[in-house]
């Protein structure tokens, strides 16, 4: 069965200090990984796809690596505004050709002043 | 170009009654996933419509239920809610359902069921 955990489930941050998130998946033919972050009370916003082993994608202090069996999320010299909830999700087929996401628990990231 | 809208953005409702929530998808996508979010938790998958047509399902009962129009919006309808139904409603859609197809997440709409 297709499943992603989260870890850690809270990680609290000085401003600057930096840190990464881990993302362990178990998936039949990985077909893309995904970083989303989610503010309080709102919709998850689309970060970065990852397809195989070894990729990696940059965006401002966010940087997504990828394994055969798990992805970090590191974040460098962190700012307040960074704050939120980062989801891991892979891409898993439904009969029939077509496809949903696997979502796993998020990491409640809180970086401090 | 206009992304993901959903409404209404709250809603309150009594154990037994039914609800509609909306979605309109962003411009150019024809496949919409619907997702409940309970609290601390990551999104589960409802199902998904492509071209007006449901084409995969999670696992939730047959009073969850959904259509799509021709323009790709949908609606989410839930009967005999029950207090467990609680949660933030996600409506995201993709421009097909192919491999590199990325959903995009509406803001949600949060539904309380007393």
């Amino acid at each position: 069965e297709d499943q992603v955990t989260q870890s850690p489930e809270a990680l609290r941050l000085q401003e600057g200090e930096s840190s990464s998130l881990n993302c362990s998946y178990t998936v039949s033919g990985l077909r893309g990984l995904f970083w989303y972050r989610q503010d309080p009370g709102k919709g998850p916003e689309f970060l970065f796809t990852l397809y195989s082993a070894g990729e990696e994608k940059e965006k401002e202090r966010l940087k997504a690596t990828l394994t055969k069996k798990e992805s970090f999320l590191h974040i460098t010299a962190p700012k307040p505004e960074d704050s939120a909830t980062y989801l891991c999700a892979v891409r898993s087929f439904l009969s029939g050709g077509y496809n949903k996401l696997i979502f796993g628990a998020g990491t409640r990231l809180a970086v401090h002043p | 170009e206009t992304g993901v809208t959903q409404s209404p953005t709250h809603l309150i409702k009594t154990r037994g009654q039914q609800v509609t929530l909306r979605c309109s998808s962003q411009s150019g996508h024809n496949t919409v996933s619907w997702y409940q979010q309970a609290l601390g938790q990551g999104p589960q998958f409802i199902f998904q419509y492509y071209r007006e047509e449901e084409n995969g399902r999670g696992n939730f009962p047959p009073r969850f239920s959904g259509l799509q129009f021709p323009n790709y919006s949908s609606e989410l309808n839930v009967n005999a809610l029950e207090l467990d139904d609680s949660a933030l409603y996600l409506c995201a859609s993709s421009p097909g359902t192919g491999n590199t197809d990325t959903q995009y997440f509406g803001p949600g709409t949060r539904l309380t069921v007393l």
